[in-house]
């Protein structure tokens, strides 16, 4: 089983849809979780943290859940300017940025 | 804005030659980091650096190298590239030593191709 496991996609919506990505995670005493957004033939870039508490963000929600393992993006009213891949990233027990590990990715397209 | 500039955007090299792949950062970040993107792998740490000299090894080090002379660039090198080393590399950084919610920053990536 990978470490950290996301559903490839493509998630294909249209516009003002809601959509939600999950990611599992495989160590149960992961410290910290974030989700990354990476454009097409771009770098990644930190779209936000999540909290055990769960936090927003606009349009974007975020919220992990320790008990199945598992963290999710919701984004509300997509916009075509939404569509990317969406990495899931996690810090597993030691901590330390050598120690994050990335899901493969999320693509999402958002279409008129 | 941070910014991490990767020297090439797209290079093409011969199995067996060295290469060199550099990337400067302009934030007084301490740490940076290469990684490797791959399809369907996400992105996997070759080797990571928290001072200037500093290096340490990330999960696939093997055939690569690094250099931090300085606080601002960070080296990767390819002592002898192999066709299984052609894929995008992304040089990162960070500013808090240690920490974990500390954001990376990403340079734009290489797409290096070993014929």
């Amino acid at each position: 089983r990978k470490e950290v496991e996301q559903d490839p996609g493509p998630f294909n919506v249209p516009e003002g849809a809601t959509v939600a990505f999950n990611c599992t995670y495989s160590n149960s005493a992961s410290q910290s979780f974030f989700w990354y957004r990476q454009d097409c033939r771009k770098e990644p870039k930190l779209l936000m943290s999540v909290y055990s508490s769960g936090n927003e963000d606009g349009r974007f929600t975020a919220q992990l859940n320790r008990a199945s393992q598992y963290i999710s993006l919701l984004i509300r009213d997509s916009k075509l300017s939404d569509s990317a891949t969406y990495l899931c990233v996690v810090n597993p027990p030691g901590g330390g940025y050598n120690k994050l590990i990335f899901g493969a990715g999320t693509r999402l397209a958002v279409h008129p | 804005d941070v910014k991490v500039t990767q020297s090439s955007r797209y290079l093409v090299k011969r199995t067996g030659e060295k290469v060199f792949l550099e990337c400067v950062q302009d934030m007084d970040h301490e740490n940076m980091f290469w990684y490797r993107q791959d399809p369907g792998l996400g992105l996997r740490l070759i080797y990571f650096s928290y001072d200037v000299k500093m290096k340490e090894k990330g999960d696939i080090p093997e055939g690569y190298s690094v250099s931090r002379e300085k606080k601002e660039r960070f080296s990767l090198i390819l002592e002898s590239a192999s066709t299984n080393q052609t894929s995008m590399y992304l040089c990162a950084s960070s500013f808090l030593a240690g920490a974990t919610n500390e954001k990376l920053f990403f340079g734009s990536g290489t797409q290096l191709s070993v014929l």
